[in-house]
């Protein structure tokens, strides 16, 4: 299993583009989730899903969406990208059973809005 | 609102020397308790984490977490430090929400220096 990936590595975007951020898991997992890594702050959540089809707003949400369409894909889109943005954006998933709740993160996607 | 605070932002120690960093939380009910670990240039690793059952928590690499229930904490110890611990330490909760699968929230990590 490749686990959690996510692309791109590394990214620079000009404020007011937009973008996505790919994330894909393989194990199944129904629970997935964004966050952003800032410094001083720790890592804050965005959005997260239950499932195909559902999804919620986390600690941080203003300037993203997120859709859920397949178990495996959770893409989070930034529609006008400010430097505010400008982070280090992880995403996560876990399985659905009750009482399991550790996360697998992805490697990270760096972003840079000028 | 659920939060997690971590009370030490930035700990220096020498080599060998012991260590705790502190983490609690703000809710009643059931949780999942994690600590993860970054070094530098590295995404997030799990050191340890606690479902339920035996409130100390033994990790990889030395580490070891106790839940104290009445305090809403879970601190990470380890009792001789090395130069490789150097590192920023997150402690994480996981809050269930009712029909809605729950949130995993951070504390805001504590960045760990060890001298050699």
């Amino acid at each position: 299993n490749a686990g959690v990936t996510q692309t791109p590595k590394f990214q620079v975007l000009k404020t007011g583009q937009s973008m996505t951020l790919q994330c894909a898991q393989d194990m199944n997992h129904e629970y997935m989730s964004w966050y952003r890594q800032d410094p001083g702050m720790g890592l804050r959540l965005i959005h997260y899903s239950v499932g195909a089809g559902i999804t919620d707003q986390g600690e941080v949400p203003n300037g993203y969406n997120v859709s859920r369409s397949t178990t495996e894909d959770f893409p989070l889109r930034l529609l006008s990208a400010a430097p505010s943005q400008t982070s280090v954006y992880f995403c996560a998933s876990k399985t659905g059973l009750a009482g399991n709740n550790e996360q697998f993160f992805g490697p990270g996607t760096r972003l840079t809005v000028l | 609102a659920q939060s997690v605070s971590q009370h030490n932002h930035h700990v220096i120690l020498s080599e060998a020397a012991s260590l705790e960093l502190g983490c609690n939380y703000s809710y009643g009910g059931t949780v999942n308790l994690f600590w993860y670990v970054q070094y530098p240039g590295q995404h997030l690793q799990l050191l340890l984490k606690y479902f339920s059952g035996d409130p100390l928590v033994k990790g990889i690499k030395g580490f070891e977490a106790e839940f104290i229930k009445s305090k809403f904490s879970f601190n990470l110890r380890k009792p001789s430090v090395q130069w490789s611990d150097t590192a920023e330490y997150f402690c994480a909760v996981f809050f269930p929400i009712y029909n809605q699968g729950g949130k995993l929230i951070f504390g805001q990590g504590t960045e760990l220096s060890v001298k050699p």
